[in-house]
């Protein structure tokens, strides 16, 4: 389809691993992006992969790639009440300006 | 500080009426974007532009309008056409791509508006 898919809220308690998942529409696509989007704020870019690799590391962050389903994950270690917000992944199509496709965002609850 | 920064962060329109939502980038990007953003729907792109004086539309162009005079610039007019303006609209800017480049898009703060 044409929709980058994402499960809708995830709750996680303080000090717990996230695991966000998202499905996205483009087995050519180059990029794959996380986004987070605190209230009321703009987005704020967190980590991309390309699409040659299958898992990325950054600090607390870890990505997963799978190109065969077309399953991109973000995987918070220890989170915090601080990583509440929602978290967007989007992918770059193969064109020739470079457009991204966003999910609907998963709305992330930290209790304590 | 270099970034992005939009203007009014709230906006009330009333029933007929045309506003202009400002977007003005420091950080020498060539290219810019137009988002518009309803609760639990993803991103959805308004307008782009690559450069000066060009610009093209995208998804949802509909009852908006655009203009890209100089680099720095890209506000977005929301027309008495659209119908249902009521939503939280992103501005963003990115380098030029060359090839299958990385296109790492940054963002303003955000535009909520509203209907009167």
């Amino acid at each position: 389809g044409e929709d980058v898919e994402q499960s809708l809220f995830l709750s996680v308690r303080e000090g717990d691993s996230s695991v966000i998942n998202c499905t996205y529409t483009d087995s050519s696509s180059t990029y794959l992006y996380w986004y987070k989007q605190e209230p009321g704020a703009g987005l704020q870019l967190l980590t991309y992969i390309f699409s040659n690799m299958d898992m990325k590391q950054d600090q607390r962050l870890t990505v997963l790639l799978n190109k065969k389903d077309k399953h991109l994950s973000l995987r918070i270690a220890d989170t915090q009440t601080g990583d509440s917000a929602i978290y967007f992944c989007a992918e770059r199509f193969r064109d020739s300006w470079g457009k991204l496709q966003f999910g609907a965002g998963t709305q992330v609850v930290v209790t304590p | 500080d270099g970034g992005i920064t939009q203007s009014p962060k709230y906006l009330f329109r009333k029933e007929g009426q045309n506003v202009t939502l400002s977007c003005e980038q420091n950080l020498n990007h060539d290219a810019m974007y137009w988002y518009r953003q309803d609760p639990g729907q993803g991103l959805r792109l308004i307008y782009y532009s690559q450069i000066v004086n060009d610009f093209q539309k995208g998804d949802i162009a509909e009852g908006y309008s655009v203009s890209r005079e100089k680099k720095e610039s890209f506000p977005l007019t929301v027309t008495s056409a659209q119908k249902n303006p009521t939503a939280f609209y992103l501005c963003a800017s990115s380098i030029l791509l060359e090839g299958l480049g990385k296109n790492i898009q940054y963002f303003g703060a955000g535009t909520r508006l509203s209907v009167l």
